[in-house]
């Protein structure tokens, strides 16, 4: 049973236009959300995090915004860049503890 | 100056092997993990070790062991290996501080059982 859900595995998106990913979870326990972003033959990297006391946080061309009621996070990357393509995670915690739920990923190309 | 660096990098093994992946964070971290992602891209932890103590063990088969000797080592050690443990494992390391939660993965070992 999947709890962190990201049901496009793929977007294509110009440059300088804006990039929204999504997630969905299913788990209301989840407390504490986050974006990674990885490229081929790396390991996955911190982008942006979010509390589920907050619905929006923003750092420079990223931005992430949570629904509680729906179970719903974004990610916004504008204006988007050819080096923003790579395969985007979102991932979620809950309560106590350390424990991240992945998504699947989706892979961002950004095109000139 | 790698923050959280893994050996091997690529491991190709036959079947009913014995193997081990080594993992060493610089950042000062208390708490490390390994993860599997396998063929489909799936992201799953598998261990997580805090000061060497083991505080998350999902279910594994037996067949893996993980071993942290000090908090900025954690290897795994992995017995008997079959077909189906082919995939990319992944270690990381976080600050194991209730305000920080963001994990900072090392470069993943592509282990292939044939």
């Amino acid at each position: 049973d999947q709890q962190v859900k990201q049901n496009s595995p793929s977007l294509s998106v110009q440059e300088g236009r804006i990039s929204i990913l999504n997630c969905d979870y299913t788990n209301s326990m989840f407390d504490y959300f986050l974006w990674y972003k990885k490229y081929p033959a790396e390991g996955p990297t911190f982008l942006i995090s979010i509390s589920s006391i907050k619905d929006k946080n923003e750092d420079g061309r990223f931005t992430v915004f949570l629904n509680k009621s729906a179970k719903h996070l974004s990610l916004h990357i504008v204006p988007s860049q050819p080096g923003d393509s790579a395969v985007y995670f979102c991932a979620a915690k809950a309560g106590g503890g350390n424990k991240l739920t992945f998504g699947t990923g989706t892979q961002l190309k950004v095109e000139l | 100056d790698t923050a959280v660096s893994q050996t091997p990098k690529y491991l190709v093994t036959q079947m009913g092997n014995d193997k081990s992946i080594k993992c060493e964070q610089n950042l000062g971290h208390d708490t490390m993990y390994w993860y599997k992602q396998d063929s489909k891209k799936f992201l799953k932890i598998m261990f997580s070790y805090n000061n060497k103590e083991l505080i998350i063990n999902e279910t594994v088969p037996n067949r893996f062991s993980p071993k942290s000797p000090d908090k900025a080592h954690l290897n795994l050690h992995i017995n008997s290996l079959e077909l189906g443990d082919s995939a990319v494992y992944f270690c990381a390391s976080s600050q194991g501080d209730s305000r920080y939660y963001e994990q900072y993965f090392g470069p993943g070992t592509r282990l292939t059982v044939t």
